[in-house]
């Protein structure tokens, strides 16, 4: 079975600092990896994901995250933080077998200006 | 392109009813699955179907039910409606139901159980 665990609920954060947004998981088996962000009453969109190949991978709109297998993790960086990344975002890994995705509790980032 | 969409946005019903839900998938994705999202809370896996048949089914009663249909849209349905069934339902596609392909999710269906 695997879980997701999304250690920090909140995050405010002051606008053009930098965050981090920590998701670590457990399976005992080789993962795919995931973060999702969701806007107010919208659903959710892919911000990255970590397949294979480099460790680090990264978005079009400057954030990043780091697969540490040794850790079990996959943190969400981004080193300055715009208003307009007020939102939830979730961590979510897949399945082994099928296609079934297992989300994190999330963590709310708040841009403050 | 269209992407997924999901009907109806909002809905009320009453403890006991029954409720469908539908979704249409992205054009050429042949894989659809569930999640119900509680408000505060991550989605929960609910269902997943590709080509018309169940692949993996989360830890939901057997009151939640799925289908897929020829055409890949898919309906939830969920009978004897109870109060924590009250939740964001989420819909989202990919192109086939492998590990790793991209889910895209829908806009969701807001149910609200009194």
């Amino acid at each position: 079975a695997q879980s997701v665990t999304q250690l920090d609920s909140q995050v405010p954060v002051f606008e053009e600092a930098p965050v981090e947004l920590r998701c670590n998981y457990s399976s005992s088996v080789s993962v795919y990896l995931f973060w999702y962000v969701q806007y107010p009453n919208q659903g959710l969109q892919l911000l990255l994901k970590y397949l294979s190949g480099s460790t680090l991978v990264e978005s079009i709109n400057g954030f990043e995250a780091e697969f540490n297998k040794s850790q079990t993790s996959f943190h969400l960086r981004k080193p300055s933080v715009h208003i307009s990344d007020t939102a939830e975002y979730f961590c979510a890994v897949s399945q082994s077998t099928g296609n079934q995705f297992y989300f994190g509790t999330g963590t709310s980032l708040t841009v403050i200006p | 392109d269209a992407g997924v969409t999901q009907s109806p946005t909002h809905l009320i019903k009453t403890r006991g009813q029954h409720v469908t839900l539908r979704c249409s998938p992205i054009s050429g994705h042949k894989s659809v699955s569930w999640y119900q999202q509680v408000l505060g809370q991550g989605p929960q896996f609910i269902f997943q179907y590709y080509e018309k048949e169940e692949r993996g089914r989360g830890n939901f009663p057997d009151r939640f039910s799925a289908r897929q249909f020829p055409n890949y849209s898919s309906e939830l349905n969920v009978n004897a409606l109870l109060l924590g069934d009250s939740a964001l339902y989420l819909c989202a596609s990919s192109l086939v139901s492998d590990r790793g392909y991209e889910q895209y999710f829908g806009p969701g269906t807001r149910l609200t159980v009194t």
